[in-house]
């Protein structure tokens, strides 16, 4: 069945580690976003990709930085987590056609940092 | 530029009686529009969009929304509420600041919470 990956769903981790969240499509949507969520539930949009090697900030500037190398997959990364990083953080993907762009969201990864 | 206001942060109602949540919307062209649902600790489930045609979209789960374009308007509403709708409810606009040129602008979320 065709979705959308997240790993891991939960992370506690030390300040000033290198921390990696994985997202993986199997729709072969071309276009990929990160969305942060604050504990106040709102969504913003902090990265996304038209497409491999197509990377782009979001309207919420953010620490973290993302790769698009293959189609299917869309890593997040954090060089040096700190407690202002703490969220939850949830991947989606889209087809590049689409025209009115229907998201389609992976279950989270909800990261915790100490 | 796009926008889109949910008006209620929290609605609290019995269950199996009817419900409606409220969004408004601006833009300055035309525009998409969608209602998601979160339950706890998952993502986001899409629960009905207005691309075009009819004003009145049906989703799952029995609900449906009707798009409004003089109030700029697209409220959800469901007849009959059950224990199982309790959730955190998205309206989305497609396009905007917070949407990365193809992205979706979200509303800030209205949380549904079901009484017995």
């Amino acid at each position: 069945e065709a979705d959308i990956y997240q790993t891991p769903r939960y992370l506690v981790i030390g300040t000033g580690k290198k921390i990696t969240l994985e997202c993986s499509q199997t729709m072969g949507h071309d276009k990929m976003y990160w969305y942060q969520q604050d504990p106040g539930m709102e969504l913003h949009l902090i990265h996304y990709s038209y497409g491999v090697n197509s990377t782009e900030k979001g309207d919420l500037s953010s620490e973290s930085t993302v790769s698009r190398i293959r189609t299917e997959h869309f890593p997040l990364t954090l060089e040096s987590a700190r407690p202002s990083h703490t969220s939850q953080y949830l991947c989606a993907s889209s087809p590049q056609f689409s025209g009115a762009n229907v998201l389609t969201f992976g279950a989270g990864s909800r990261l915790t940092v100490l | 530029a796009q926008s889109v206001t949910q008006l209620d942060s929290q609605v609290p109602v019995f269950e199996e009686a009817p419900v409606e949540l409220r969004c408004n919307y601006s833009s300055s062209v035309s525009v998409y529009l969608f209602w998601y649902v979160q339950y706890p600790n998952q993502g986001l489930q899409l629960l009905l969009k207005y691309l075009s045609g009819s004003t009145l979209v049906k989703g799952i789960n029995g609900f449906e929304a009707e798009f409004n374009k003089s109030q700029t308007s697209f409220h959800l509403r469901k007849p009959s509420v059950h224990i199982s709708d309790t959730a955190e409810y998205f309206c989305a606009v497609s396009g905007g600041p917070g949407g990365g040129a193809d992205g979706l602008t979200f509303g800030k979320g209205t949380h549904l919470i079901i009484q017995p």
